[in-house]
């Protein structure tokens, strides 16, 4: 039972490259999240889908899209990497009752 | 502005020796709120969740409260342990639903022996 999760661990991108961080739960959780994580700041909420088939944005979308494939799996991709982008990544799941169950998270670097 | 602030943003303390961590929230409506801990290079894991007309909830070491009142809760941690030392993260959700969480910014905890 290996709960939610996230791969690559570390990526290391150059400004205008794109890729897709992938996230897999094996909870059959319905709701799905992805977050960023940078110093000094709480988690912020990029994208989520609250069931198969529906994705809504969430505080900070702007760079960012997402794709729910199916109940397990919610990817993230970056189109056009940007510094500002430099972030830690972590997705999360949930039944919907307000409590998350997180990976480990992507270290991404964007130069 | 909805808002949670922890305090302090670090703490270094001695194996064996107690700690309390302070969550001030401007939060509303408030549904619930959360303690995360999360190791370093790892995600948060939940700690306790209190809603409304809870004021006081455990889990092993950890007791946190809760002043709705007040808007202010404390994580306390009793006779720490060196794999105490993580942050602290403090969650207030706005709604049942999961998408309306305000997190904090932590209190970064290490415990030395």
């Amino acid at each position: 039972n290996a709960g939610v999760t996230q791969t690559p661990k570390f990526q290391v991108l150059k400004t205008g490259q794109s890729m897709t961080l992938q996230c897999a739960q094996d909870m059959n959780h319905n709701s799905m999240y992805w977050y960023r994580q940078d110093p000094g700041m709480g988690l912020r909420l990029i994208y989520y889908s609250a069931s198969e088939g529906t994705t809504d944005k969430g505080e900070v979308p702007n760079g960012y899209n997402v794709s729910r494939l199916n109940k397990r799996e919610f990817s993230l991709r970056l189109e056009s990497a940007a510094p500002s982008q430099t972030s830690v990544y972590f997705c999360a799941s949930s039944l919907g009752d307000g409590s998350l169950h997180f990976g480990n998270g992507t270290r991404l670097t964007v130069t | 502005k909805n808002q949670v602030e922890q305090s302090p943003q670090s703490l270094i303390i001695l194996e064996g020796k107690n700690c309390t961590l302070q969550c001030n929230y401007t939060v509303s409506p408030f549904s619930n709120l959360r303690w995360y801990k999360q190791d370093t290079g790892r995600g948060p894991v939940s700690l306790t969740i209190m809603t409304f007309s809870e004021n006081t909830k455990s889990n092993g070491r950890y007791t946190a409260t809760l002043d709705a009142d007040t808007k202010q809760s404390s994580l306390h941690i009793t006779a720490s342990q060196l794999s105490d030392s993580a942050s602290y993260i403090c969650v207030v959700s706005r709604s049942y639903n999961t998408d309306k969480l305000i997190f904090g910014t932590g209190t970064r905890l290490q415990v030395f022996p």
